[in-house]
């Protein structure tokens, strides 16, 4: 059973860096799959930061790419995100979590399916 | 914005069928996945790729895809159904991925 475990500072000030890291157990990092950093403010829906793998290929969401760096350390079985010039529009829930692949007749999706339980980071002074 | 488009809000009486809906160009060329998170949780999946439940998801659980549009059908609601529902999949470019906004459950 895989299990994913954020960790990092409950809180930044603005126009700080945010930096975050997951811890993979029960699964190594190097396998066949890709890992993503999704996040939550309060209140409001999913939002997914960017992927990487563990050649160190990222893909990253075009909104906040300017400002997102994502990781990866197969030593410690982990992957890690900066993202920089934070603001309070950057407070939220941040989920680590691991990507699958379906592949059907002609037509493939990409889903989650584990999870970490979430990360409270507040940009405040 | 979110590419993929859901509903705010649906109600569904206990024990009734409900179906949430998410539309978006990029469901016609890849499959949606579906997440149930309660309030303080991480969300969980329900529902990945053509119609596949993953091992523990109750069979009321279904998935299903026409043009645009991803659904994912509850057959007899029950009052631990209650919660908000997201689909997921990548965009049109294929190089990201989105979710809707979500839509919150609420059972009667």
């Amino acid at each position: 059973q895989v299990q994913l475990q954020e960790s990092g500072p409950g809180l930044v000030k603005p126009s700080g860096t945010l930096s975050l890291t997951c811890a993979v157990s029960g699964g190594s990092i190097s396998s066949s799959n890709w890992w993503s950093w999704v996040r939550q403010p309060p209140g409001k829906g999913l939002e997914w930061i960017g992927e990487i793998y563990h050649s160190g290929s990222t893909n990253y969401n075009p909104s906040l790419k300017s400002r997102v760096t994502i990781s990866v350390d197969k030593s410690k079985n982990q992957f890690s995100l900066k993202l920089s010039s934070v603001t309070a529009a950057d407070t939220a829930v941040y989920y680590c979590a691991r990507d699958q692949y379906y592949y059907g007749s002609g037509s493939y999706g990409i889903y989650f399916d584990y999870w970490g339980q979430g990360t409270l980071v507040t940009v405040s002074s | 914005s979110s590419e993929l488009t859901q509903d705010p809000a649906v109600s569904v009486a206990l024990g009734q069928t409900v179906r949430i809906t998410c539309q978006g160009d990029s469901l016609r060329s890849y499959y949606a996945s579906w997440y149930q998170q309660k309030p303080g949780q991480a969300p969980v999946l329900v529902i990945y790729g053509k119609n596949n439940r993953p091992s523990g998801i109750p069979d009321r659980f279904s998935g299903s895809s026409s043009g645009n549009t991803a659904s994912l059908t509850i057959t007899g609601a029950q009052a631990e159904d209650e919660a908000d529902y997201y689909c997921n999949s990548r965009d049109s470019s294929g190089k990201h991925v989105v979710f809707g906004g979500g839509t919150k459950l609420t059972v009667l």
